[in-house]
């Protein structure tokens, strides 16, 4: 594995849910990043945080928020999504500053809104 | 100017066989061009990576092509395996990683 775990693997809920899916890296970066995967386009970038500071927000919805406690953790929380958000949502870190910073990606939430 | 184009959509290639993926780019100030690998229920991870002021890179059977002028650059594996059956996506970074769409690869038997 490469050392980034997210959690839960699969998701169900419907419009009216609030639910949260977590993120841990245990390589020590400093950025953390989550993307979204939809069918047959390219991986959007959502959010970026750079030692612990958001710096980055990709116009996403606010039915998206993120959290990033500490450099380890990063959450997003999900409330009234539509069924188009339904996707496979990734996470990934990188040491971040780097002009060649790798991202380092974890397997990914695959997310359904009924 | 931030896409990344990426040819073809998906690839069948023979055990054995090159696999070519290309993918072309409008933003000079891209300076790093990494490829990822993603095989189902992971996420991508990275294969290979370039810099522009180079026009080939090779690791093992996995070779990146750069043209620079043409801003284009294309992944070639050579003596393409079944397992080598996933989904790759380019990628160009300035500032943050733009991905291409993507190329499901099926390499049978």
């Amino acid at each position: 594995e490469t050392g980034v775990t997210q959690t839960p693997r699969h998701l169900v809920m419907g419009m009216t849910n609030k639910k949260s899916l977590k993120c841990e890296q245990h390589l020590g970066h400093n950025a953390m990043y989550w993307y979204k995967q939809s069918a047959k386009k390219p991986l959007e970038l959502m959010f970026v945080y750079s030692l612990e500071e958001r710096v980055e927000n990709n116009s996403v919805p606010s039915r998206f928020s993120p959290e990033c406690p500490n450099s380890s953790h990063l959450f997003l929380h999900l409330h009234t999504l539509q069924p188009e958000d339904s996707a496979l949502y990734l996470c990934a870190s990188s040491r971040g500053g780097a002009d060649t910073d790798t991202q380092y990606f974890g397997p990914g939430t695959r997310l359904t809104v009924l | 100017q931030q896409q990344v184009k990426q040819s073809p959509q998906s690839l069948i290639v023979q055990k054995g066989g090159i696999s070519i993926i290309n993918c072309a780019y409008e933003n000079t100030a891209f300076d790093y061009f990494p490829w990822y690998q993603q095989f189902p229920g992971k996420g991508p991870a990275l294969l290979i990576a370039i810099r522009p002021d180079v026009s080939e890179k090779k690791e093992g059977r996995f070779t990146i092509s750069f043209n620079k002028s043409a801003k284009q650059f294309s992944l070639h594996i050579m003596d393409s395996q079944p397992g080598d059956s996933a989904t790759y996506f380019c990628a160009a970074l300035y500032g943050k990683l733009t991905f291409g769409q993507g190329t499901i690869l099926t390499v049978h038997p």
